[in-house]
């Protein structure tokens, strides 16, 4: 089992519609999670991140996360053109390393 | 948010020569700082973990010898590949970790060096 799973996509939306960005993950311990969107040739750039239980919003950006369930979201609100991007799920290990561990990431393609 | 350069952006070399990418935190100290590696249509790979001061930590897998990594400062890494060969081609990526403050390891990331070997 992958550590942090998401699904490849393409996820295509409509220019103005909710797209919905879905990531989960198997280490229980983990405490932060992360949202970073990547354009083709270009590295990630962090939107948000989130640690507890519920929303968290930021612009036409939620993150929401349930630990229970081990799954984290992304919403993007009023989708837009430019926010065609590959969209990279991470999880911070558990101990003293501080790494992020990431997931294969989802291709978000909003249409005009 | 915090800024990360790398330099240089492209290289271009041939095959048994070695490449140098530097990575700095232009606005903060990174006690902490992160080689990745992206082929085309991939995730991320983590290769090591650099720690100022001292020797860095290697993911499984990644020869410590091919890649040399060196934190000199709180403000810059490097990291040479030596002898390179045309596998080695790839995206490589560099991030830091705000020392300060920072209770959630939000890590920033370089815009990242394109190495392509012949």
């Amino acid at each position: 089992q992958k550590e942090v799973e998401q699904n490849s996509g393409p996820l295509s939306v409509p220019e103005g519609a909710i797209a919905s960005l879905n990531c989960t993950y198997s280490d229980r311990g983990s405490q932060s999670f992360f949202w970073y969107r990547q354009y083709s040739g270009k590295s990630p750039e962090l939107i948000m991140f989130i640690y507890s239980n519920g929303d968290k919003e930021d612009g036409r950006f939620t993150a929401q996360l349930n630990k229970a369930s081990q799954y984290v979201s992304l919403l993007i609100r009023d989708s837009q053109p430019s926010d065609s991007a590959t969209y990279l799920c991470a999880v911070n290990v558990r101990g003293a390393t501080n790494k992020l561990i990431f997931g294969t990431g989802t291709l978000l393609a909003v249409q005009p | 948010g915090a800024v990360v350069s790398q330099h240089p952006s492209w290289v271009i070399c041939k095959s048994g020569t070695s490449v140098k990418i530097e990575c700095r935190s232009l606005d903060f100290q990174a006690t902490t700082m992160f080689w990745y590696r992206q082929f085309p249509k991939q995730s991320l790979m983590l290769m090591a973990t650099s720690n100022e001061g001292s020797k860095a930590t290697y993911e499984q897998g990644v020869e410590k010898d091919k890649f040399l990594i060196n934190h000199a400062s709180l403000t810059l890494s490097t990291l040479t590949v030596t002898s390179a060969h045309p596998e080695d081609s790839s995206f490589y990526i560099c991030s830091a970790r705000v020392t300060s403050g920072n209770a959630y390891n939000e890590q920033f990331f370089g815009p990242g060096t394109r190495l392509t070997v012949l």
